[in-house]
């Protein structure tokens, strides 16, 4: 079965910083392109930033582009954010989610992580 | 940037259909996957590639994709089906996924 758990969720003061994490299990990690996704309080999904198997291609968000960093430690089935300069309208649930392969489609994902950038 | 747009709310009575449009230019040249999303909870995958279903999904959940509009069709509606839905496809001329803006479902 196919888990995807992330951590490392919290309150942080505008201009902070968070590193998010999300460990994989019940799949070979290191042969899917992994995504986060984020949704705002009472809001839609907003996809932030996707990595390929062997991070050599990388996309983000234009609202998080120099700001959000994607890696991924495919000998740890891990996948990380790290987030810099967090605004208020960072403050969301962040979702890691798996890409399936050969299509565009997110198949599997994790139960969140909570952002709250407040002062 | 790419936009897909949903109307914010659709209404059904159980055992009828429910229709959810997804609206985006020329979509139909671009593979549309559909998100069942209820509160509290993850997104889950309903259909995948314009008209797919992933395993254990019913059959009841069918989609198609022309021109500028995709649509998710929910036949013989449940109460289970009360969720919100959001359509997403993968924008090749800005390298961005993009979501739709949702629909939330509503069982009368």
């Amino acid at each position: 079965e196919v888990q995807l758990v992330e951590s490392g969720g919290g309150l942080v003061q505008p201009g902070g910083s968070l590193r998010l994490s999300c460990v994989a299990s019940g799949f070979t990690f290191s042969g899917y392109s992994m995504i986060w996704v984020r949704q705002a309080p009472g809001k839609g999904l907003g996809w932030v930033s996707y990595i390929s198997t062997s991070s050599s291609t990388i996309y983000y968000a234009d609202s998080v582009k120099g700001r959000f960093i994607i890696s991924r430690d495919n000998a740890k089935n891990s996948l990380f954010l790290q987030m810099t300069d967090l605004r208020a309208e960072d403050t969301a649930v962040y979702y890691c989610a798996r890409h399936g392969g050969g299509t565009t489609v997110f198949d599997s994902w994790g139960q969140g992580t909570l952002v709250t950038v407040s002062s | 940037s790419y936009v897909l747009t949903q109307p914010p709310s659709v209404s059904v009575a159980p055992g009828q259909t429910a229709r959810i449009t997804c609206g985006g230019n020329n979509i139909g040249s671009k593979s549309v996957h559909w998100y069942q999303q209820k509160p509290g909870q993850a997104p889950v995958l309903v259909v995948h590639d314009d008209s797919d279903r992933p395993s254990g999904i019913p059959e009841r959940f069918s989609g198609s994709n022309s021109g500028n509009t995709a649509t998710l069709t929910i036949s013989r509606v449940e109460a289970g089906d009360e969720a919100d839905y959001y359509c997403q496809v993968w924008d090749s001329s800005s390298d961005h996924y993009v979501f739709g803006t949702g629909t939330k479902v509503t069982v009368l």
